[in-house]
Parts: structure tokens; sequence; C-alpha cells
């Protein structure tokens, strides 16, 4: 199975700031990588697909990019409604499998 | 408006046996690939099983053997049985529509449905 590595697993920030998230496969992908959000006791959300594309009524504020084994998820600038987890997910291969999350809290 | 509604959760005995449904709504479950994620209770998303369009079916290795999927065109629903439950499989199962874009993200999820495995 390919396994993907998120980092950081948990990062501090402040509303207005730049968020930057990484996902790493354990063997190119391609770009078949999708990034969800999910906050708490609710099902994760579509964000970004095919590395970088936005899935529609998604915030402009929200981009993806990468290719191969390294994929970057960035928020350019953080909203309060932005506090949640992240994943991201390869479809290269079944199983398609998930990174861990990354959380995002309120410093 | 797409929907996806899960039921069948509950508390079961380990050993025992559950059935998941999702029924699906604004969109025919046929003509999409559909899969069942869990989320173990503070754990990240892990992805159970996948029914494609043309029928075929894979599960992952830790539920092969116990879990089903199928699907009913007729009731636009998508199961999953599963058998031999352990206390490992305890967790939110959630359905999700894949789609035939680029990639082949889940586009649609439900609200899950808790499983708890427990004597």
């Amino acid at each position: 199975d390919i396994q993907m590595t998120q980092s950081p697993s948990s990062l501090s920030a402040s509303v207005g700031d730049r968020v930057t998230i990484t996902c790493r496969a354990s063997q190119s992908i391609s770009g078949y990588l999708n990034w969800y959000q999910q906050k708490p006791g609710k099902a994760p959300k579509l964000l970004i697909y095919a590395a970088s594309s936005l899935q529609s009524g998604v915030p402009s504020r929200f981009s993806g990019s990468g290719s191969g084994t390294d994929f970057t998820l960035t928020i350019s600038s953080l909203q309060p409604e932005d506090f949640a987890t992240f994943y991201c997910q390869q479809s290269y291969r079944t199983p398609p499998t998930f990174g861990q999350g990354t959380k995002v809290e309120i410093k | 408006e797409v929907q996806l509604v899960e039921s069948g959760g509950g508390l079961i005995q380990p050993g025992g046996s559950l059935r998941l449904s999702c029924a699906a709504s604004g969109f025919t479950v046929s003509s999409n690939y559909m899969s069942w994620v869990r989320q173990a209770p503070g754990k990240g998303l892990e992805w159970v099983s996948v029914f494609y369009t043309g029928g075929s079916t894979y599960y992952a290795d830790s539920v092969k053997g116990r879990f089903t999927i199928s699907r009913d065109k007729s009731k636009n629903t998508l199961f999953l049985q599963m058998n031999s439950l352990r206390a490992e499989d305890t967790a939110v199962y959630y359905c999700a529509r894949g789609t035939v874009t680029t990639a082949s993200p889940f586009d649609y999820w439900g609200q899950g449905t808790l499983v708890t495995v427990s004597s």
C-alpha cells in the first residue's frame, strides 16, 4: 500500500496567517492527490482534487500544489472557520490511503 | 441535491454482525463508484471498501473476508455487511461518493453512523 505522511501533525496559527501543510507519498502518485477538511463531529469535506484543482464552492484562499511524491496545501489567510483537521489522500492505487491528518488550532 | 444518509450502526458484541445502509439521493449509485471509510474514535480516516461502477469490489486487508459491500440499484442504496466484528472495528462509518474527475476524489460524504463493538 502507498503510505501518506503529513507534516506537521498539528500547528497553532492566528487568524490571517499563511499556513502550509505538506504531504509525502511513499512512491510517486503523479497528481492523484486530494485534500479534505474535517471539523469535529462532521464528515470530511473535499477541498482540493488532483493536487491543485479547487473543488466548487471552496474559498480561493485554499490552494494545492505538487506532483510525484511531494504535495502542499496552503491557506493564504487563515480564517476562524478554517480551524479543523486536514487530510491528504492518494487515489493513484487501490487501496486509497489517507495521511494521518494535520490539526490546525488557534494560537 | 446530492445526499448520503447512513444507518444501521449501534452497539454490538464481539463476533456479532451488523449491516450498514447508505441511502443516496440526487444521483444514481450505479453511476459512481462508492466507498465506505471509517474513523476510529480520535483517529484518522481509514478506507474500508469500494464498489466500482462495473461491479468489482475491493476491501482493506483489515476487513477482507469479514465485510461485504453491495448495492441495490432499485433502492439506490449502498450496503456494508459486517461479520465477525472485533473491538478494533469500532468507528464512525461514512459512505462516500467517488467521482470520475481526475484523481477520483470523494466529493460527497454521509454524516456517518457509529459502530461500537464491545461486550
